[in-house]
Formats: C-alpha cells, structure tokens, sequence
C-alpha cells in the first residue's frame, strides 16, 4: 500500500483568497489524482497530475480555477483559486498502486 | 461519463446482522475496489477485486467481482458499531485510469 499525507488537513478561509493543499506520498507513483467531496455526496475527480507534463482536467473543472503542480514522483499540490462558499468541500489526493488507489486523509475546507 | 448505481444509499441495522451492498455499472471493469468513509476521513481502501467471478475476504468482509465484469457486492457479516460509515464501490478499467465512484451506501448500526 501507499501511505499519502496531506496539507493542510483543515482551514477556513475568505472569499476571494487561495489555498495551495500539499500532497505527499511515501514511495513513487506514476500518475496522482485529485478529488473533490462536497458534503453528503461522493467523489469527483478534479484533475490527473501528471509528473513533467501539465495536468489533465475533468470536465467542468479549469486550471484558471484549480492550478496543480507536481514537480517530482512522490509531491504534488493543488490551488483552489479565488475562492467563494461553494468551494466548500473536502479536497484529496490519491495515488493508484498495483494493489489498488489509495486516498490521503483529505484537506476540509471551508470558505467564508 | 461512467456512472456506478450503488444500492442501498444507506441502511438501518441491528448489531450483529449481516449487510450486503452492491454495485452496478453500465460498462465493463477489469477492477472493483470498495472502500469505507468515516467522517473527517479520507476513504480506505478494505477489498481489491482483480478478475471477474473472484471473490475475496478481509475479515467479516466479503466481497465479489461479477462474472460480467459490471457488478460487485460487499457483505458485512455480524455487524458491530465500528463498522458504521459510508461504503464506496470504485472501478477502473485499466491502471492508470481514474476511478468510477459509486454513490455510496450510509450504514447505520443500532447497538
């Protein structure tokens, strides 16, 4: 398995602002994705962070909105941009391993 | 896009009764994963399902990969408080394509 932390686990913010949330995880990975949770609902996957190519975005989701870096094969971040209320969700990453996708703790956000 | 049709979306039960929760897909998967949610949590991962017809344990948990390749289901047997949560089905098709997630199923155990 893959252990992933992320950063931070939880923050409130203001409308308008930006949050970079961190993603690490303990051994190399090809490819690492990022998630969105809005509350009660499932998962939706924002974007696959692809190590020295740019990021592959799902549709309805933009890199105006949601910059990603991933700089190296075991970190990678995500930006929620300009901020508003209905940014408010849990944010995760995850890593796919030849045992399955495994999933950080995920970062709560709340905007004000 | 792919969409699973997880069923129930939650459920009411005694301590010690068994569960089952299943997913369907309208397409084929060459993996089903399930994982459980608790709150403030992200999902971890208890059952991987590689071959269709496989079925596999981790403890009170059970878990099949439908011989068409587009169901699976998960038992819980003698259920105890701990194992209150949100069940996710997932499924992929090849490896490092993202995951299809199922809606969940809400499960409630009534000590």
């Amino acid at each position: 398995s893959a252990v992933i932390s992320q950063k931070p686990s939880r923050d409130i913010c203001q409308r308008g602002t930006s949050l970079t949330i961190q993603c690490q995880v303990d051994s190399q990975v090809t490819m690492m994705f990022w998630y969105r949770q809005q509350p009660g609902q499932s998962l939706t996957l924002i974007a696959t962070a692809n190590q020295g190519s740019e990021a592959t975005y799902e549709s309805g989701f933009v890199i105006d909105k949601f910059p990603i870096s991933r700089p190296n094969l075991t970190f990678s971040t995500l930006t929620v941009s300009n901020m508003s209320p209905e940014d408010s969700s849990i944010y995760l990453c995850s890593a796919p391993t030849g045992f399955g996708e495994f999933f950080g703790p995920g970062t709560r956000l709340t905007v004000l | 896009g792919q969409q699973l049709n997880q069923s129930p979306q939650s459920m009411f039960i005694q301590e010690g009764e068994d569960v089952s929760m299943n997913c369907t897909s309208s397409s084929i998967f060459n993996t089903w994963l399930w994982y459980k949610q608790d709150p403030g949590e992200g999902p971890v991962l208890l059952i991987a399902l590689y071959k269709a017809g496989e079925l596999t344990s981790n403890g009170r948990l059970t878990a099949q990969f439908g011989i068409t390749r587009k169901d699976s289901f998960l038992n819980i047997s003698a259920s105890i408080p701990s194992d209150v949560g949100i069940y996710f089905c997932a499924g992929f098709y090849s490896g490092n394509t993202p995951l299809v997630f199922g809606k969940g199923t809400r499960l409630s155990v009534i000590a």
